[in-house]
C-alpha cells in the first residue's frame, strides 16, 4: 500500500518550458488535491477533483491546467513555467470532500524554475 | 470564506516541557472539521489530530490534544512532554481547503 506518490521528487526548468507532475493513489479516494508550498504562506490549493472526469479551480488555479482521466491519478500541468512558480508541490487525496476527513498527502515535488 | 490564522511564525519548548501551538478560524458553516499536520524537515505531510465541530470532546492522540474553543473559534494544539522529534512545523487547517501558514517548532535539549 504506497498511499500517495509524486512524479518527479525534483525538477528545474527553465522560464517558458512546460511539464507535468504525476499524483497517484492506492486508496480508492474520489477527492485528490494539488497544493503549492511557499516559504511564510502554508499551503495554497491550485486545483481539486472530486471524482474521475472532474475538476474545479482553487485558490491559485492561474498558470495550471489539471486532468482526472482516472480516478487513480491527478496531473497537474505548467504549460508555460515562471520563476513565480519555483515552489513545493503537494499532492493529496481524500475519502470525501466532507470537511471532516483528513487527507493523505504525497511527499511532494521540489520544483525550481529559472 | 473560511480562514485559519496561526499568529506563531516560531515556538521554542525545552524537552519534556508541554507547549500550545495556536490556530483560530474563521466559517460561517456550522459543520466543520478542524485538523493539525505535522511537517518535519524532510518534508512530508503527517495526520496529527482532528476535532469536529459538533464533538464535545476535545481530542486527544496519545501526547497531542486538541484545545476546542468554539466561542472563541480557537483550536489551539498541546503537545506535552515535548521531545526533540516533535521539531517540525505544524499546520492547522479547516476541512481540505484551507490551511494556516504554519508554526514552526523547535524543542531544546
Amino acid at each position: 500500500n504506497a498511499g500517495v506518490t509524486q512524479t518527479p521528487k525534483f525538477r528545474v526548468l527553465k522560464t517558458g518550458q512546460s511539464m507535468t507532475l504525476l499524483c497517484a493513489q492506492d486508496m480508492n479516494h474520489e477527492y485528490m488535491y494539488w497544493y503549492r508550498q511557499d516559504p511564510g504562506m502554508g499551503l495554497r490549493l491550485i486545483h481539486y477533483s472530486v471524482g474521475e472526469g472532474t475538476t474545479a479551480k482553487g485558490e491559485v488555479p492561474d498558470g495550471y491546467n489539471v486532468s482526472r482521466l482516472k480516478k487513480q491519478n491527478f496531473l497537474l500541468g505548467l504549460e508555460s513555467a515562471a520563476p513565480s512558480q519555483t515552489s513545493v508541490y503537494f499532492c493529496a487525496s481524500s475519502f470525501s470532500a466532507n470537511t471532516h476527513y483528513e487527507q493523505y498527502f504525497g511527499p511532494g515535488t521540489r520544483l525550481t524554475v529559472t | 470564506a473560511q480562514k485559519i490564522t496561526q499568529t506563531q511564525p516560531g515556538m521554542f519548548v525545552q524537552e519534556k516541557e508541554a507547549v500550545t501551538l495556536d490556530c483560530t478560524y474563521d466559517t460561517s458553516d456550522p459543520s466543520y472539521g478542524l485538523f493539525w499536520y505535522k511537517q518535519p524537515s524532510s518534508g512530508e505531510m503527517i495526520f496529527l489530530i482532528y476535532q469536529g465541530s459538533y464533538d464535545q470532546q476535545n481530542a486527544t492522540e496519545g501526547r497531542y490534544s486538541l484545545n476546542f474553543q468554539k466561542a472563541r473559534k480557537s483550536a489551539n494544539l498541546v503537545i506535552s512532554a515535548s521531545q526533540l522529534g516533535d521539531s517540525a512545523m505544524y499546520f492547522c487547517a479547516m476541512g481540505q481547503l484551507t490551511f494556516g501558514s504554519g508554526t514552526q517548532l523547535t524543542v531544546l535539549p
